[in-house]
């Protein structure tokens, strides 16, 4: 089974700090682990992935996301925050015998401060 | 290029009817998915297609859902004797083959259905 913890449904941050968005997993095979941002009234669109290989992995919009197998985690983060990055960030994690389907955590909502 | 799209964006409709939920995906795209996203929850997995066929449909709730997607395209959703609890946002996805799920899922703007 499969399954994803998001710490902290809303996180705020000024203008230019740094944003971590915090995300853990657990899965009895090796994950591919995916993060999607949400615009209002949008779809959700995909800003980066771990299949295999490189455990860091660069994203869309400058974010970036380290998969860390010890702690099952992979966080997202951004150096500097623009207010354009307002937005709700869902984790989500794939694979196993789930061939095809993502189990999604329960989402965090950024909001940039001027 | 397009998008996955779906209509309607929005339906409302009163308890104890029927609804269709229509999703176009990407041309080309084998995999269809479908989720549901409740308020303050993130996407919930309904069902998934390669081709024409269910391949997983152990996320439908009951079976007042049912899905088809009778040429391996388009894909309909639909809901009998809806109920109060059935209001949220149905998103429907589509990505090449499924790889294993590696591949990237492309999403549609979502319906977002109110049962009143």
């Amino acid at each position: 089974a499969q399954s994803v913890t998001q710490l902290g449904s809303h996180v705020s941050v000024s203008e230019g700090a740094l944003v971590l968005l915090r995300c853990n997993y657990s899965s009895s095979v090796p994950p591919y682990l995916f993060w999607y941002v949400q615009y209002p009234n949008q779809g959700l669109q995909l800003l980066l992935k771990y299949t295999t290989g490189a455990t860091l992995v660069k994203g869309i919009n400058g974010f970036e996301a380290e998969f860390k197998k010890s702690e099952t985690s992979f966080h997202l983060t951004k150096p500097s925050a623009h207010m354009s990055d307002a937005a709700e960030y869902f984790c989500a994690v794939g694979r196993g015998s789930t061939l095809g389907r993502l189990y999604f955590g329960r989402g965090t909502q950024l909001t940039v401060w001027p | 290029g397009a998008g996955v799209s779906q209509t309607p964006s929005n339906k409302v409709t009163e308890k104890g009817k029927y609804v269709e939920l229509r999703c176009d995906p990407i041309s080309g795209h084998t995999a269809l998915y479908w989720y549901r996203q409740s308020l303050g929850q993130g996407p919930e997995f309904l069902i998934y297609f390669q081709g024409t066929g269910a391949a997983d449909d152990s996320g439908l709730p009951n079976d007042r859902f049912f899905a088809v997607r009778p040429e391996g395209s388009v894909s309909t959703l639909k809901i009998q004797r809806t109920e109060r609890g059935d209001s949220a946002v149905y998103l429907c996805a589509s990505s090449t083959e499924l790889a294993g799920g590696r591949n990237e899922q492309f999403f549609g703007p979502g319906t977002r259905l109110t049962v009143l």
